[in-house]
């Protein structure tokens, strides 16, 4: 699997757009980009996935280069509720029947200042 | 749609016991994955259930063990319980029903596992 490469923390003001950065430059061509978070004491929350094209849903936006070895999660107007840390995480389709799961490394802690 | 619940939520257990946990999927997920969450290592995958069988496992001992049932439910067991066992045990649900939605997957809340 692609490494990925996230900044630890982040900050952004109430209201604001955040948006996160996520670096993977040895993406393969039949990698996705998926986009994970966890909130204090809760299981992890999928956000959003895309192969090639920008993807949004009703929790953000995701921007991925046309060379594909970045992506950028948006969200659109931050609340206070969307602090925690997000995972950025490239995957092929599993190749036999079964998934392998997904492997989270140290994301970026997001903090929402009022 | 409620969401993937998790029973019991909390459980204190002794070194040598074994235990159950639960985890009913998203009605309509047939994949139940498995993980285990502590400070030091992370997330880490223990195995995935689809159509009742078992079908990819991390790296994790045979002690761990888990089955699903024709209704999606999931549980998983763990025998001889160590010290190191003590996590926060997630469950996740997956769609599945596109291929690329395999990684999509819905956590439930988890059951923290203490073994003193």
């Amino acid at each position: 699997d692609a490494k990925t490469t996230q900044p630890p923390s982040m900050d952004c003001a109430e209201g604001r757009a955040a948006n996160l950065p996520c670096n993977h430059s040895t993406i393969s061509g039949n990698e996705y980009v998926y986009w994970y978070r966890q909130i204090h004491s809760q299981g992890p929350q999928y956000i959003i996935h895309g192969l090639k094209n920008n993807e949004t849903n009703e929790m953000a936006s995701l921007i991925i280069t046309e060379d594909r070895k970045s992506s950028t999660l948006i969200l659109p107007h931050a609340t206070l509720r969307d602090t925690a840390v997000y995972y950025c995480i490239v995957r092929a389709l599993p190749s036999g029947g079964g998934a392998d799961g997904l492997t989270f490394g140290k994301g970026t802690h997001l903090i929402i200042q009022p | 749609k409620a969401g993937v619940t998790q029973t019991p939520r909390y459980l204190i257990k002794t070194r040598g016991q074994q235990v159950t946990l639960s985890c009913s999927p998203i009605s309509g997920h047939r994949s139940v994955s498995w993980y285990q969450q502590t400070p030091g290592q992370g997330l880490q995958f223990l195995f995935e259930y689809f159509s009742e069988t078992q079908r990819n496992k991390g790296n994790f001992p045979g002690r761990f063990s888990g089955r699903q049932f024709s209704n999606s439910r999931s549980e998983m067991n763990v025998s001889t319980l160590e010290l190191g066992d003590s996590a926060l045990y997630l469950c996740a649900s997956s769609p599945r029903s596109r291929l690329a939605g395999v990684y999509e997957q819905y956590f439930g809340p988890g059951t923290r596992l203490t073994v003193t």
